[in-house]
């Protein structure tokens, strides 16, 4: 099966920051990744999916890259409802989530 | 609009049996995979096992096989999700999910307690 090592596990910022969360897969996914953020008591939702195309309705400042092995999530400025933990999930073979980047206020 | 719609929170008993189910909408439901999400308190998300509706064919994750059923009706646009007998470690959040949609349901709260 393959894993997905995602980083950091936390992360505390302000708001206005720049912030990146790396996913790395344990073998080549292609493009086969989404990018998902939770809320406390609240479904995930996906914000970004194929690696790099936004999901409708999300907002511009987030943005994905990358292909293959190694995918990163950007936030350009960090805003005060960006505030949750991140998941990547490949589903290039089944599916496998990262463990988590709970992003917290500095 | 697409909708994923689960059933409402459990409260059972150790060795109990249970099934919570996830209602589809919106979107041709044998067409996509759907699956099930364990989410433990304050813990991150493990995905279970996930079925394609037109054949049924299904994989689990190895931490799951043997240890829960995952089925569809498609007569009812509906996913199930069964327990033969709880453990108190069974107690989470548990969602389904289209994954390549990227639609939730909005989660089952299973509490297993003596």
């Amino acid at each position: 099966d393959i894993q997905m090592t995602q980083s950091p596990s936390s992360l505390s910022a302000s708001v206005g920051d720049r912030v990146t969360i790396t996913c790395r897969a344990s073998q080549g996914i292609s493009n086969d990744l989404g990018w998902y953020q939770q809320k406390p008591g609240k479904a995930p939702k996906r914000l970004i999916y194929a690696a790099s195309y936004l999901q409708s309705g999300v907002p511009s400042r987030f943005s994905g890259s990358g292909s293959g092995t190694e995918f990163t999530l950007t936030i350009s400025s960090l805003q005060p409802e960006d505030f949750a933990t991140y998941y990547c999930l490949q589903h290039h073979n089944y599916l496998t989530f990262g463990g988590g980047t709970k992003v917290e206020i500095k | 609009e697409v909708q994923l719609v689960q059933s409402g929170a459990e409260v059972k008993k150790p060795g109990e049996s249970l099934s919570i189910s996830c209602y589809a909408s919106g979107y041709s439901f044998t067409s996509h995979w759907i699956g099930w999400v364990r989410q433990m308190p304050g813990k991150g998300l493990e995905w279970m096992g996930i079925i394609y509706p037109r054949d049924s064919q299904s994989r689990y994750s190895p931490s799951f096989q043997g240890q829960v059923t995952i089925s569809v009706d498609k007569a009812n646009n509906t996913a199930y999700l069964q327990w033969n007998s709880l453990k108190a470690s069974d107690t989470a959040m548990y969602y389904c999910a289209a994954p390549n949609l990227g639609y939730w349901g909005q989660g089952t709260l299973v509490i297993v307690s003596s």
